[in-house]
């Protein structure tokens, strides 16, 4: 298994433009989110989803769009960054029951100039 | 609404010695689990110990342990024998019983081990 992925490593956009950050996991999970790390705040979520079709919002939603089409993949779109969105974006998996451990994947520095 | 609060930005030991990283959270629910996550220049996230609420026995693996004080709402983490790889930052979560249970941080402390 590879466990969770997310492409690209690396990212910078300018201020306006839109991109896409993909997730992928490959162990059934049903539980997929989307976290942002800043210095000094600790991961924040963004976004979740508790499988196909359904998604819902986290602690800091705006200015980001997800869909859940597929069990195996969560991107996370942003229509028009702005500076503040320079961030580490994690995505995470989990069985969706109620003990399973959280698996992240190895997160997307994103610079927004 | 949850939250989790660690009061140690930065924390040192010396290798070999014994450390405790402090956690406090705020939540209503009796049935929740705690989590300590490691994470190292990699950027990797890794967990390294998990509490189920319910359970009084404090949780172990190796050479962590936790210290879950469930009425002070507390949940340090114990790291015994130091080795220079323990170099990272921690990062205390909470999540309560539900399938759409949601992860919570703490700000993380960083823990910088010396030689």
């Amino acid at each position: 298994n590879a466990g969770v992925t997310q492409t690209p490593k690396f990212q910078v956009l300018k201020t306006g433009q839109s991109m896409t950050l993909q997730c992928a996991q490959d162990m059934n999970h049903e539980y997929m989110s989307w976290y942002r790390q800043d210095p000094g705040m600790g991961l924040r979520l963004i976004h979740y989803s508790v499988g196909a079709g359904i998604t819902d919002q986290g602690e800091v939603p705006n200015g980001y769009n997800v869909s859940r089409s597929t069990t195996e993949d969560f991107p996370l779109r942003l229509l028009s960054a702005a500076p503040s969105q320079t961030s580490v974006y994690f995505c995470a998996s989990r069985i969706a029951g109620t003990t399973d451990t959280q698996y992240f994947g190895p997160g997307t520095r994103l610079t927004v100039l | 609404a949850q939250t989790v609060t660690q009061s140690q930005p930065e924390m040192s030991v010396q290798e070999a010695e014994t450390v405790t990283l402090s956690c406090t959270y705020d939540t209503s629910e009796s049935d929740y689990y705690l989590f300590w996550y490691k994470q190292p220049p990699s950027r990797q996230m890794i967990l390294v110990i998990r509490q189920e609420a319910y359970k009084q026995q404090n949780a172990t693996e190796n050479r962590f342990s936790v210290n879950f004080q469930k009425a002070a709402k507390s949940f340090s983490l114990k790291i015994s024998d130091s080795q220079l790889g323990d170099a990272a930052m921690y990062f205390c979560a909470y999540r309560r019983v539900s399938n759409t249970g949601k992860l919570i941080f703490g700000q993380g402390t960083t823990l910088q081990v010396k030689p």
